[in-house]
């Protein structure tokens, strides 16, 4: 079985500030790795994703995040936000035989964009 | 473009009383699934149905029953609400092969058990 840990619960930053969101996550097999956005009073969005190829994937707004295998984790950066940034994030795994089917998400982390 | 939705968005229900939430897709995807979400605790997965006529249990299915007759819909039903199950609710769906890993996802329904 599969689980994620964010290290925050919630981040503040300032504006046009970088930022850094961390998950690390356990499995004893290969797996494929995500991270959502759920802004104020929605649904999750996909932010983006690792499946396969090369270790640092880039999404939506910005976002790219990193696979680190040996350390088995998969933080989320940006290295310039912005008040619509402001959102909770959530970092999602799930093993290939399972493929979308089970993903697991982690606690999520609550970022707020100060001015 | 509806996608993914959910019904009622909010509701307010006794300890014992039951209700079903409603979830329903035009993507045609055979894949749709319930997730709970709680303060601290991220998405925690209910049920999901990998095609019409087929369901299985999550994380955390006590209390919760589902049924797919058809592909568009999931219907999520508390027999006798519990304080426990006030929680925000997710409905989502995805095609059944999917490699790409996207959940589409409701807006959400906010249930308060008193």
């Amino acid at each position: 079985a599969q689980s994620v840990t964010q290290l925050d619960s919630q981040v503040p930053v300032f504006e046009e500030a970088p930022v850094e969101l961390r998950c690390n996550y356990s499995s004893s097999v290969s797996v494929y790795l995500f991270w959502y956005v759920q802004y104020p009073n929605q649904g999750l969005q996909l932010l983006l994703k690792y499946l396969s190829g090369s270790t640092l994937v880039k999404g939506i707004n910005g976002f790219e995040a990193e696979f680190n295998k040996s350390q088995t984790s998969f933080h989320l950066r940006k290295p310039s936000v912005h008040i619509s940034d402001t959102a909770e994030y959530f970092c999602a795994v799930s093993d290939l035989l399972q493929g979308a089917q089970k993903l697991v998400f982690g606690q999520g982390t609550r970022l707020t964009i100060n001015p | 473009n509806a996608g993914v939705t959910q019904t009622p968005k909010f509701q307010v229900l006794k300890t014992g009383q039951s209700m079903t939430l409603q979830c329903a897709q035009d993507m045609n995807h055979e894949y749709m699934s319930w997730y709970r979400q709680d303060p601290g605790m991220g998405l925690r997965l209910i049920h999901y149905s990998v095609g019409a006529g087929i369901t299985d249990q999550g994380e955390v299915p006590n209390g919760y029953n589902v049924s797919r007759s058809t592909t568009e819909d999931f219907p999520l039903r508390l027999l006798s609400a519990a304080p426990s199950q006030t929680s925000v609710y997710f409905c989502a769906s995805s095609p059944r092969l999917a490699a790409t890993g996207e959940l589409f996802f409701g807006e959400g329904s906010r249930l308060t058990v008193l």
